[in-house]
C-alpha cells in the first residue's frame, strides 16, 4: 500500500526561525513528489521534485529530494507569521496520477 | 494561472437529505477531476476519480451509491452525497487536471465546500 507520512504533526516556532519539514514515502512505480502549503482552503502548489540532490528554491522556501532514502525536506528561514499554515507533502501514484497525501505539518509562527 | 471554483462554499443541511457540489474548471479543459475529503486537522484523502464522459473510480472504502460523481462536461463534475448523515460532515475539495497535462503539478484544486449535516 502507498504511504506518504509526514513529521512532525506540528510545530511552534517564532519568527525569524528556521524549520526543516519530513516527507517520507514507500510507493511503486515513484514519479515524483509534491510540496504543499494549506491555509483556510484549498491547497496551494510550492515545490515539485523529480531528481534526488537537485533542490529547488522559492523565497524562503527551499526543498529537496533523497530518492534513495525515500523522503524529503522542505525548509523555511527566516519564518514569517504568514508561514503558519498546514504544509503538506504528496506522492501520486495509480495509473491516473491520483495523489496520496501525507498527513501533513501543522506550522504556526508566534511573534 | 488555472483556476477551479467550488460552490457552495459552505452547507448546512439537515441529515437525510441530498447535498451537491458543483467543481468547475474556469479556463481550462479538464478530462480528470479529484473529490477529497478533509477531516478537521487531517490530511487530505481521495474518495473518487471522475473522468469526463466516464463512470468515477472509488477508492477502497468509499460507498460510490452514497457519493455519486458525474463528470458530464470538460469544465464540471458533479459530488452529490445522498442521505446525508452528521458523519459526513467534513471539508469536500475537488482538483482538476488539464488537459493534455504531463506533469503531476498541474493539478489545480478548488477551494473547497465546507458540508455541516445537522
Amino acid at each position: 500500500e502507498d504511504k506518504v507520512v509526514q513529521s512532525p504533526l506540528s510545530l511552534v516556532v517564532h519568527e525569524g526561525d528556521t524549520v526543516t519539514l519530513n516527507c517520507s514515502y514507500e510507493v511503486t512505480n515513484f514519479r515524483s513528489l509534491l510540496w504543499y502549503k494549506q491555509e483556510k482552503k484549498a491547497p496551494t502548489f510550492l515545490f515539485m521534485l523529480t531528481s534526488s540532490g537537485i533542490e529547488k528554491k522559492s523565497g524562503r522556501l527551499s526543498s529537496i529530494l533523497d530518492k534513495k532514502e525515500l523522503f524529503s525536506i522542505l525548509n523555511i528561514t527566516a519564518t514569517q507569521t504568514g508561514d503558519s499554515a498546514v504544509y503538506l507533502c504528496a506522492v501520486p501514484t495509480g495509473t491516473a496520477s491520483k495523489l496520496t497525501f501525507g498527513t501533513g505539518t501543522r506550522l504556526q509562527v508566534t511573534l | 494561472g488555472a483556476v477551479v471554483s467550488q460552490h457552495p462554499s459552505r452547507v448546512i443541511c439537515k441529515s437525510g437529505t441530498s447535498v451537491k457540489i458543483e467543481c468547475r474548471s474556469l479556463d481550462f479543459q479538464a478530462t480528470t477531476m479529484f473529490w477529497y475529503r478533509q477531516f478537521p486537522k487531517q490530511s487530505l484523502m481521495l474518495m473518487a476519480t471522475s473522468n469526463e464522459g466516464s463512470k468515477a473510480t472509488y477508492e477502497q472504502g468509499v460507498e460510490k451509491d452514497k457519493f455519486l460523481i458525474n463528470h458530464a462536461s470538460l469544465t464540471l463534475s458533479t459530488l452529490t452525497v445522498t442521505s446525508a448523515h452528521p458523519e459526513d460532515s467534513s471539508f469536500y475539495i475537488c482538483s482538476a487536471r488539464a488537459q493534455g497535462a504531463g506533469g503531476y503539478n498541474e493539478q489545480f484544486f478548488g477551494p473547497g465546500t465546507r458540508l455541516t449535516v445537522l
